[in-house]
């Protein structure tokens, strides 16, 4: 079973360079979520969507943006990178708002 | 500040040792989940706890939720190397809420 997966799992970015990261799933959640994890920080919510063609701002929404144009996929953008995104970022799915989130493997960016 | 607070931030123990870590906060949560996480892999969620007082059991993992709601504990009994990784909790303030993450705590087990 794939779950859910994460393409790139590594990326190093210049400053100003954009990228796009891709998540899929198999499970037909409906909820979808993208997280950036930092040492000590846990995981912080940056963008989730609760269905195909909505989403909706987490606490760390400044400098992404995301797209659900179909169930499976939820995309994280970074139009301008910049060194404090530098992270591991982590897409997850679920049945419901707040029930069990099946994760990927992550994205490790490094902005330079 | 995190609405929850783990401790410790890091655990380095040796194998057979038995552990207690903790996750709180001052707020009440309609539920709360512990996950694990490996090196390299996301987290994968080992319980939920929805009852104030509950007591969960996963072999050697004891899981409780606290009467008020408000904080969690893990106990590992003789912890092994499979053991080792990062363990969070996270929690629902209610059923319309997000899952907000604790920090984590960061164990070791050697062999």
């Amino acid at each position: 079973n794939a779950g859910v997966t994460q393409t790139p799992k590594f990326r190093v970015l210049k400053t100003g360079q954009s990228m796009t990261l891709l998540c899929a799933q198999d499970m037909n959640h409906e909820y979808m979520y993208w997280y950036r994890q930092d040492p000590g920080m846990g995981l912080r919510l940056i963008h989730y969507s609760v269905g195909e063609g909505t989403t909706a701002k987490g606490e760390v929404p400044d400098g992404y943006n995301v797209s659900r144009l179909k169930k499976q996929n939820f995309l994280l953008g970074l139009e301008s990178a910049a060194p404090s995104q530098t992270s591991v970022y982590f897409c997850a799915s679920g049945y419901d708002l707040n029930t069990e989130a099946f994760f990927g493997q992550g994205t490790r960016l490094t902005v330079v | 500040t995190q609405l929850l607070e783990q401790s410790p931030q890091f655990l380095s123990i040796q194998e057979g040792e038995n552990l207690t870590v903790y996750c709180n906060s001052s707020s009440v949560f309609s539920s709360l989940q512990w996950y694990r996480q490996e090196p390299g892999e996301g987290p994968v969620l080992l319980v939920t706890v929805v009852t104030g007082g509950e007591v969960k059991k996963l072999k050697r993992l004891t899981f409780q939720f606290g009467d008020a709601r408000k904080d969690s504990s893990l106990h590992i009994t003789a912890a092994q190397p499979g053991d080792t990784g990062l363990y969070l909790c996270a929690g629902a303030r209610d059923a319309g809420n997000m899952l907000t993450f604790g920090g984590g705590t960061r164990l070791m087990v050697k062999p």
